[in-house]
């Protein structure tokens, strides 16, 4: 597509449940990256995927979320056992990586908002 | 590590007055900065970035921001607000090599008034 995928839009649920949130970034993007956002608490970074290295996990919060990247495109962030701190937008980001005018830029998408009851 | 500051958590100007978001970062190297704006109910777009040449950047909007090395700054500027603007805007460092990634500051908020 043209722009970074986001899926679900918005996602409630119940404490305790586990939650998947999609992303398909913009093709040919080598870089993707998950941030939450909280209320006056600006991007948090989660993780990082660059091509085929190692991701860098350094800011997931918890052993509770995890994410992972398939065939260098779609990634999956997922959330368990979900507490109510757990609440914010989860935006997606991707980058073309070291190539291009467009070096180290990020395109967003809209994000998924998650809502732990 | 790398870290971003935006001092003002709120900002309000008046239609057609002048602006300055200031944006104060720390980096090792040389920095890759970058403004971003999120509007209402919208996505993040990228504003104006800086990665090396003329310290002086113009962005998309009418917006610019200047790099001054010497104050470890990054301020955003427009000469004449529009009440569109009305936004949060966050100022984000990272490395030119994509080794590591972006860190952003907690954003400003903009409010414009009549």
């Amino acid at each position: 597509g043209a722009g970074v995928s986001q899926s679900p839009s918005n996602k409630v649920t119940e404490k305790g449940k586990d939650v998947e949130l999609r992303c398909d970034p913009i093709s040919g993007h080598t870089a993707l990256y998950w941030y939450r956002q909280s209320l006056g608490q600006g991007l948090e970074f989660l993780i990082y995927f660059q091509g085929n290295s190692a991701p860098d996990k350094s800011g997931l919060p918890s052993d509770r979320f995890s994410a992972e990247r398939t065939g260098g495109s779609v990634s999956t962030l997922t959330i368990q056992r979900t507490q109510q701190e757990d609440s914010a937008v989860y935006l997606c980001a991707s980058s073309p990586g070291r190539r291009g005018p467009n070096t180290g830029e990020l395109f967003f998408g809209e994000g998924s908002r998650l809502t732990v009851l | 590590a790398q870290s971003v500051t935006q001092p003002d958590i709120h900002i309000t100007v008046s239609e057609g007055a002048s602006l300055e978001l200031r944006c104060n970062y720390s980096y090792g190297a040389t920095p890759y900065l970058f403004w971003y704006v999120q509007s209402p109910g919208q996505g993040l777009q990228l504003l104006l970035k800086y990665f090396s040449g003329d310290t002086l950047v113009q962005g998309i909007k009418g917006f610019e921001a200047e790099f001054k090395r010497s104050q470890s700054s990054f301020n955003l500027r427009k000469p004449s607000v529009h009440w569109s603007d009305a936004a949060e805007y966050f100022c984000a460092v990272g490395d030119f090599n994509g080794n590591t990634p972006l860190v952003f500051g907690k954003g400003t908020r903009l409010s414009v008034i009549a």
